[in-house]
């Protein structure tokens, strides 16, 4: 059984566009993640929840907004999709905000 | 804040040599300490933790790293590199006390030659 899963794994699509990316987690996690790693392998969180409750919201343009269900998802959804934003985006859990934390496979989003 | 500093983008060893990810972290509080993996295309996964026990950890895949209050340093090593190890490394830190606020290194790229 997967731990963390994203879908889609490939998502191609044209500037101006709204995308959402979901993730799902069965380890019984409280924390969830999402991180932004660009073409230079480095990686940035954008956004963190403890039992869907945002704890962490860095810099990011307002045109991202996470969305958590219940404590298992954490969904990405991106409105009038730029050129930048074109980058791999991860998904994580934790148990508590200092624990290892386990990624999910990664979805690869190009803006044309 | 805590965060981390890796030495060197981009290490490149033979195969059967030793490997060293030099990592140095700043932080105000005691912190724990990571070190991730990530192969090509996949996410990363965890090959080691400090989280205040024994000051030299062991890994996965053979790989250990020593943590070095006096040097702010929490270096990777092992002792003889293999193929399958080519990947990015990432090393991270996190407050001990709280917060949901890991940090990552910007990554150093193992490149193993035969």
């Amino acid at each position: 059984d997967t731990a963390v899963s994203q879908t889609p794994k490939y998502l191609v699509t044209q500037m101006g566009n709204d995308k959402s990316i979901k993730c799902e987690q069965n380890l019984g996690h409280d924390t969830m993640y999402w991180y932004k790693q660009d073409s230079k392998k480095f990686l940035k969180i954008m956004f963190s929840y403890n039992n869907k409750e945002l704890i962490i919201n860095e810099t990011v343009p307002n045109r991202f907004s996470p969305k958590s269900p219940d404590k298992a998802h954490l969904n990405l959804h991106i409105n009038s999709l730029e050129l930048g934003d074109s980058a791999v985006y991860f998904c994580a859990s934790s148990q508590t905000g200092v624990d290892e934390q386990f990624f999910g496979p990664g979805t690869r989003l190009t803006v044309l | 804040a805590q965060s981390v500093t890796q030495l060197g983008s981009h290490v490149s060893v033979s195969e059967g040599a030793l490997v060293l990810l030099r990592c140095n972290y700043s932080s105000s509080v005691p912190p724990y300490l990571f070190w991730y993996v990530q192969y090509p295309n996949q996410g990363l996964q965890l090959l080691l933790k400090y989280t205040s026990a024994a000051t030299l950890v062991k890994g996965i895949n053979g790989f250990e790293a020593e943590f070095k209050k006096s040097e702010t340093s929490f270096h990777l090593t092992k002792p003889s590199a293999h193929m399958s190890d080519a990947a990015e490394y990432f090393c991270a830190v996190s407050d001990r006390y709280g917060g949901n606020d890991m940090r990552f290194g910007a990554g150093t790229r193992l490149t193993v030659k035969p």
